[in-house]
């Protein structure tokens, strides 16, 4: 099946600094890929929809002047966490649409675990 | 805007129980319906999808679920859980051409051997 890998696995860093976590899609194309935040004990909230060559769209709530979504090529998206701070710590999971399926379904990424101190 | 439901925050069973995990959603078009799984410590994987076609759905692992369009539901079902079944249990609702994953609270399943 398709796989999806994201980068690093887990990030602690101090408030205040910006911490980039990468999700690339190893075996297809991914057009579209997304960016979850999940909360212990809690389910996926959708942040972002992050299009090849296009701005990235948010949902509400979501801050994108501190959320910076990156989506350069066909296989990689990038999220930064600008002047990150504590209530920032959370695990980020990204997923991608394989194109070529003509499906609807998501790919998942391992997660990112980030500690913001 | 569509919701997602799960009647179970988290089911205790033990090993050979069978397993079903409620799910409705409030959204009243067409729909793709999905559970997805995640194991401790692993990423989410899916377990069976619904597009269209036969409303039983069989998945992964002896899992199944039946999208009954009346009542708006895709409950999961296992006849014969096991101790490796432990996880929390998502199921997600997307409208096609959306591409957008709307989520249930999850439920976590604890199978004690």
């Amino acid at each position: 099946g398709a796989v999806v890998s994201q980068h690093p696995s887990w990030v602690i860093c101090k408030s205040g600094t910006s911490v980039k976590i990468e999700c690339r899609s190893l075996d297809f194309q991914a057009t579209t890929m997304f960016w979850y935040r999940q909360f212990p004990k809690q389910s996926l909230m959708l942040m972002a929809t992050s299009n090849e060559g296009s701005k990235a769209t948010y949902e509400q709530g979501v801050e994108k002047d501190k959320f910076l979504i990156n989506h350069a090529s066909l296989t990689l998206s990038t999220l930064t966490v600008t002047s990150a701070h504590p209530e920032d710590s959370s695990f980020y999971i990204c997923s991608a649409r394989d194109r070529s399926s003509g499906g609807d379904e998501q790919f998942f990424g391992p997660g990112t675990r980030l500690t913001v101190l | 805007a569509q919701s997602v439901s799960q009647h179970n925050h988290h089911v205790i069973l033990s090993e050979a129980a069978s397993l079903e995990l409620g799910c409705n959603y409030s959204y009243g078009g067409t729909v793709n319906l999905f559970w997805y799984v995640q194991y401790p410590g692993q990423h989410l994987q899916l377990l069976l999808k619904y597009f269209s076609g036969d409303p039983l759905v069989k998945g992964i692992k002896g899992f199944e679920a039946e999208f009954i369009k009346s009542k708006f539901s895709f409950n999961l079902r296992k006849p014969s859980v096991q101790w490796s079944d432990t996880a929390e249990y998502f199921c997600a609702v997307i409208r096609p051409n959306d591409y957008k994953l709307s989520f249930g609270a999850g439920t976590t399943v604890t199978v004690r051997a």
